[in-house]
């Protein structure tokens, strides 16, 4: 069972921060955020992970509260090309695998 | 330069029959995982293999059986298909066991059981 919730659905306008929220308020002392992402028809792609300090790279932001109960995903400046469903998930370093929940359903607008 | 390959991307046979998928990964990583997205779009985890052992089986039925001749490859072999094995069937794969999460996943195989 997934250990995250995720809101099913948001909206954003392109060009705007898409900020997607994610609890975690069972997460462990060792376990790691992920974010992935699924673009209609594709295979998921993994975005960004953090354990506690927030984290930064060419696709996203991951913002963890000091709690590390929750996060968010930030997409800066989102497209159309963002349009997909994103996962939250938690696991530690060693994860053997990974349990995806239902997501969030993030559909940019023109 | 595709990391990981599935082939076919599609495949359509009849119930009863006996279909196999391939995967290849070109990125060197030493464990490969097969993972089962229904039509509710659940995406869930079947097998693991790290250099070529068997880490994971989550439960799937006898007919699933992985095959990984070496560690850029593991196959998914399906005896006596049914319809409720119909779902798109994604192959991933990462660098080790003690790389955390980070998985790379291929395009998928969509498998239809008519």
């Amino acid at each position: 069972d997934a250990k995250t919730t995720q809101p099913p659905s948001m909206d954003c306008a392109e060009g705007r921060a898409a900020n997607l929220p994610c609890n975690h308020s069972t997460i462990s002392g060792n376990e790691y955020v992920y974010w992935y992402r699924q673009i209609h028809s594709q295979g998921p792609q993994y975005i960004i992970h953090g354990l506690k300090n927030n984290e930064t790279n060419e696709m996203a932001s991951l913002i963890i509260t000091e709690d590390r109960k929750s996060s968010t995903l930030i997409l800066p400046h989102a497209t159309l090309r963002d349009t997909a469903v994103y996962y939250c998930i938690v696991g530690d370093q060693g994860a053997q695998k990974l349990v995806f929940g239902q997501g969030t359903r993030l559909t940019i607008n023109p | 330069d595709t990391a990981v390959s599935q082939t076919p991307k599609y495949l359509v046979t009849q119930m009863g029959n006996d279909k196999s998928i391939k995967c290849e990964q070109n990125l060197g990583h030493d464990t490969m995982y097969w993972y089962k997205q229904d039509s509710k779009k659940f995406l869930k985890i079947m097998f693991s293999y790290n250099n070529k052992e068997l880490i994971i089986n989550e439960t799937v039925p006898n007919r699933f059986s992985p095959k990984s001749p070496d560690k850029a490859h593991l196959n998914l072999h399906i005896n006596s298909l049914e319809l409720g094995d119909s779902a798109v069937y994604f192959c991933a794969s990462r660098r080790g066991l003690a790389e955390g999460g980070t998985q790379y996943f291929g395009p998928g195989t969509r498998l239809t059981v008519l």
